[in-house]
């Protein structure tokens, strides 16, 4: 089974601040990799498909990069709505999910 | 608009089996590639895949679920039924449904879409 390390487990930031999240893989997964967000209550939303390709309605400021083992979420510039928790998913080798970073209000 | 919402008890005692339903709208699991998929989430916890069901039958299931799951649908009522056998109190956990994002090919794999609300479901006696 692929692990999924995302790091930090907490991020605090302020509105208008950039956000680098990141997410490491056990062993290379090419660019299977995808990015939700997930409000309290609510099921995960799709934002990067394959590292690099945004999901439909996802806006601009959401970006997706890497390759092999080690992938990055930017937020260029946090908007209230986006304080949430970010998971990463591979689709390399069946399924599987890191265990979230949480985006929240400084 | 595709749209997914989960059904079913939100109380099981260890032993039971759980049967959920995934009600969906807005596409047909009646043709290639089409497929849906299950999800849970335990309590403060990161999420983890059960399975998929595909427009064929040829549904797949996580290797370490396997012997306890199965993935039925009737595309008359654009439903698919989840039964997990053998519920243990490690299972409470809320049980989303979603819809695979379509590509061919590797079909025990995938990424979601379009996600219900989701289900929670307490296992205890």
């Amino acid at each position: 089974e692929i692990e999924l390390t995302q790091s930090p487990a907490t991020l605090s930031l302020s509105p208008g601040e950039r956000a680098t999240l990141s997410c490491r893989a056990s062993q290379s997964v090419g660019t299977y990799l995808a990015w939700y967000q997930q409000t309290p209550g609510q099921g995960p939303r799709l934002l990067i498909y394959d590292a690099s390709n945004r999901a439909t309605g996802i806006p601009a400021r959401f970006s997706g990069s890497g390759s092999g083992t080690d992938f990055t979420l930017t937020i260029s510039s946090l908007e209230p709505e986006d304080f949430a928790v970010y998971y990463c998913q591979q689709r390399s080798n069946w399924v599987t999910f890191g265990g979230g970073t949480k985006v929240e209000i400084k | 608009q595709i749209t997914l919402k989960e059904s079913g008890p939100t109380l099981v005692k260890p032993t039971e089996t759980l049967t959920l339903t995934c009600t969906f709208s807005g596409f047909s699991l009646t043709s290639r590639p089409v497929g849906v998929g299950w999800i849970r989430q335990s309590p403060g916890e990161a999420l983890e895949w059960l399975g998929f069901a595909y427009w064929d039958d040829d549904n797949r299931y996580s290797p370490s679920l396997k012997s306890r799951l199965t993935l039925t649908k009737d595309t008359s009522k654009n439903q698919v039924v989840l039964k997990m056998t053998n519920m243990d109190p490690v299972d409470t956990a809320t049980y989303y449904c979603a819809h695979r994002l379509p590509y061919n090919g590797d079909w025990n794999s995938g990424y979601f879409d379009y996600w219900g609300q989701g289900a929670l479901v307490t296992v205890s006696s």
